[in-house]
Parts: C-alpha cells; sequence; structure tokens
C-alpha cells in the first residue's frame, strides 16, 4: 500500500542553525510534493510545491528537495527562528487530484 | 478575500445527535476537500469536489456521513447519528485547479459525548 512517512519525533534545533525535515513515500511515484506548515489550533498553510522534474526549490529561507529515485523528499528551513516553530507535513498527491499528507514533525527552535 | 470559511468553530453533541458542518471555499477555486484530524490517524482525506461534482468519497468512513456542494460558495458535512468516535477536527479546505496549493479553514472542533 501507498505510504507517507516522516519522522514522529520532535526535532529540536537552536536558533540560527538549519532544520532538515524528512517524507519518505513508498509503492508510488507523485508527480509533484507539496508542504506545509500547522501551527497548534488552526489549518495547515500551504508552503512550497515542488515537481517530479525539479530538484531543488526555494523559497527565502526555506528550501526543499525531491528525489524520485529514492523517493524521498527533504525540507530545509536556514537560520531557524523560534517563530519557526510549528508542526510541518508533507503531502504527496494520489492520483493527481487529491494531496494525501503525512502524520507530521514538530519542529521546535530554542532561542 | 477572507479565506476558506468554516462553521461553527467548536461543536459539542451528545451521542446520535446530526451534526452538520458548514464551509465557504474561496471564490474561484474549484476543488473542494474535507479533512479529518485525529493524533491517531493526522489528516484524513474524507471527500472531495470539482466543479461541485463529488468526485471522491472514499475516505467517506460510513453511511453515517454525507457531504454536499449545492453551489460553488458552499458546502456540508453531515454526521447521522454521530457518535464518540467522530472527535475530531474537520478541516475545509479549497484550491485552484491541480497541482495548486491548497487553503485550509481554521476547522471544526467537534466533541460527541
Amino acid at each position: 500500500s501507498q505510504k507517507i512517512e516522516q519522522n514522529s519525533e520532535a526535532l529540536n534545533i537552536q536558533e540560527g542553525k538549519t532544520a532538515t525535515l524528512t517524507c519518505n513515500y513508498t509503492n508510488y511515484s507523485p508527480a509533484y510534493l507539496q508542504w506545509y506548515r500547522q501551527d497548534p489550533g488552526r489549518g495547515p498553510v500551504f508552503l512550497l510545491l515542488i515537481r517530479e522534474n525539479e530538484k531543488e526549490k526555494r523559497k527565502e529561507r526555506l528550501k526543499v528537495t525531491f528525489d524520485t529515485t529514492l523517493k524521498q523528499s527533504l525540507f530545509h528551513i536556514t537560520a531557524s527562528q523560534p517563530a519557526d516553530s510549528a508542526t510541518y507535513l508533507c503531502a504527496p498527491p494520489r492520483n493527481t487530484d487529491k494531496l494525501i499528507f503525512g502524520t507530521g514533525t514538530r519542529l521546535q527552535v530554542f532561542p | 478575500d477572507a479565506g476558506v470559511i468554516q462553521s461553527p468553530r467548536h461543536e459539542v453533541t451528545e451521542m446520535g445527535q446530526e451534526v452538520t458542518l458548514r464551509c465557504k471555499p474561496i471564490s474561484g477555486h474549484d476543488y473542494l476537500f474535507w479533512y479529518r484530524q485525529t493524533m491517531m490517524r493526522g489528516l484524513e482525506l474524507l471527500i472531495y469536489f470539482n466543479n461541485n461534482v463529488p468526485i471522491d468519497d472514499s475516505g467517506m468512513p460510513e453511511d453515517r456521513f454525507s457531504a454536499k456542494m449545492p453551489n460553488a460558495s458552499f458546502s456540508t458535512l453531515k454526521i447521522q447519528p454521530s457518535e464518540p468516535r467522530d472527535s475530531a477536527v474537520y478541516f475545509c479546505a479549497s484550491s485552484l485547479g491541480q497541482a495548486s496549493g491548497y487553503t485550509f479553514g481554521s476547522g471544526t472542533r467537534l466533541t460527541v459525548v
């Protein structure tokens, strides 16, 4: 069956460091993958979309990579700040139209 | 645009009662999705619509759940009868076509006692 795996353990890093979150998927080949941020008590917020023919995508301090051979996407936040603390969800689509979300990784940036 | 609007924000109901959740998508978005989020199962897709037509309801847990989209600006998710295991946060999201980012509403926290 198709699976999406994100590290369920929280990631704790110091302010100013680079945070790297991992998303692995199995048994299918999505044409693109999206990343979202979710704060407690709120809905997910779209951050970035990367397509299968793009190796890397950047937006300000965010960088996403997409390795279709490894079936993996990495999400990086450079120069992390306490305000970056949240849960980050990866979402590859199934059947093009609908996104299936991973369980998310909680990031905690401490001063 | 005010974004995706969901109501109510919180709903507490007794087991066996009917519950109706409401969603107003962003104007111009032709896709609408209903998700449910719990600690145990994360975000689960229940059903989605394209141009007001239900496309895939394979995520609807059972016949107690139903969803409608009578027009481009309104959708409902109904649970009848409700059960304690339905307690979760229900999100509505809309998007502008395939491969577009979703805009989520603030969610409805449902508690069935």
